[in-house]
């Protein structure tokens, strides 16, 4: 059971570049979600897609772009890093309405 | 003001100790809450959903108080296992969509 996969699991960037994050869900998940954590704070949502087709933003959205694929692949785009988006990055994705989020294991980003 | 509040801790207890945590939520209309475990520089794991009648996994018991706006997580027989970081989680927005995350309670069990 892979469940939530996220790639790559490291990544460092100079300021300026442009990345995305990848994201797969095996699980037949409707919903699909980007966070961030920052040392010693608790995870911040960047965007969610409750469905194929739709996006949000959520708390801290400025700086990213998020592209639901399909109902699998939840992308998170950074289109200009900057040393403020260094942080981990994770992924979850959840069945439906009141149920709970899986996350994969992260991606750690470094902005130089 | 914040979404979701806690004490970050720490909390250093004996092995075999009860714990309790707590966890205050400002939006009276938050729809699910969640407890999750963290180990240091993981995932998130999800511990246990909070019910409104309060609810037990083994050692765990959760509980909800919306009059008061929090939630608790209560650690018996505390185990070295144990020893890590519990966020709480709170969902709310028109789509159920939205999530604040806690800081995290961090506990060590020392033997």
């Amino acid at each position: 059971n892979a469940g939530v996969t996220q790639t790559p699991k490291f990544q460092v960037l100079k300021t300026g570049q442009s990345m995305t994050l990848q994201c797969a869900q095996d699980m037949n998940h409707n919903s699909m979600y980007w966070y961030r954590q920052d040392p010693g704070m608790g995870l911040r949502l960047i965007y969610y897609s409750a469905s194929e087709g739709t996006t949000d933003k959520g708390e801290v959205p400025n700086g990213y772009n998020v592209s639901r694929l399909n109902k699998r692949e939840f992308s998170l785009r950074l289109e200009s890093a900057a040393p403020s988006q260094t942080s981990v990055y994770f992924c979850a994705s959840r069945t439906g309405y009141n149920q709970p989020q899986h996350f994969g294991d992260g991606t750690r980003l470094s902005i130089l | 003001r914040k979404e979701v509040e806690q004490d970050p801790g720490p909390f250093n207890v004996p092995e075999g100790a009860t714990v309790a945590f707590n966890c205050t939520y400002s939006n009276s209309a938050s729809q699910s809450f969640f407890w999750y475990r963290q180990d240091c520089r993981k995932e998130p794991k999800l511990l246990m959903s909070v019910y409104s009648s309060g609810n037990e996994d083994g050692r765990f018991t959760a509980q909800l108080n919306r009059a008061s706006q929090y939630i608790s997580l209560l650690i018996r027989d505390s185990k070295l296992s144990d020893s890590a970081t519990y966020p709480c989680v709170v969902n709310t927005g028109d789509t159920g969509n939205q999530f604040y995350f806690g800081t995290g309670t961090s506990l060590t069990v020392i033997p």
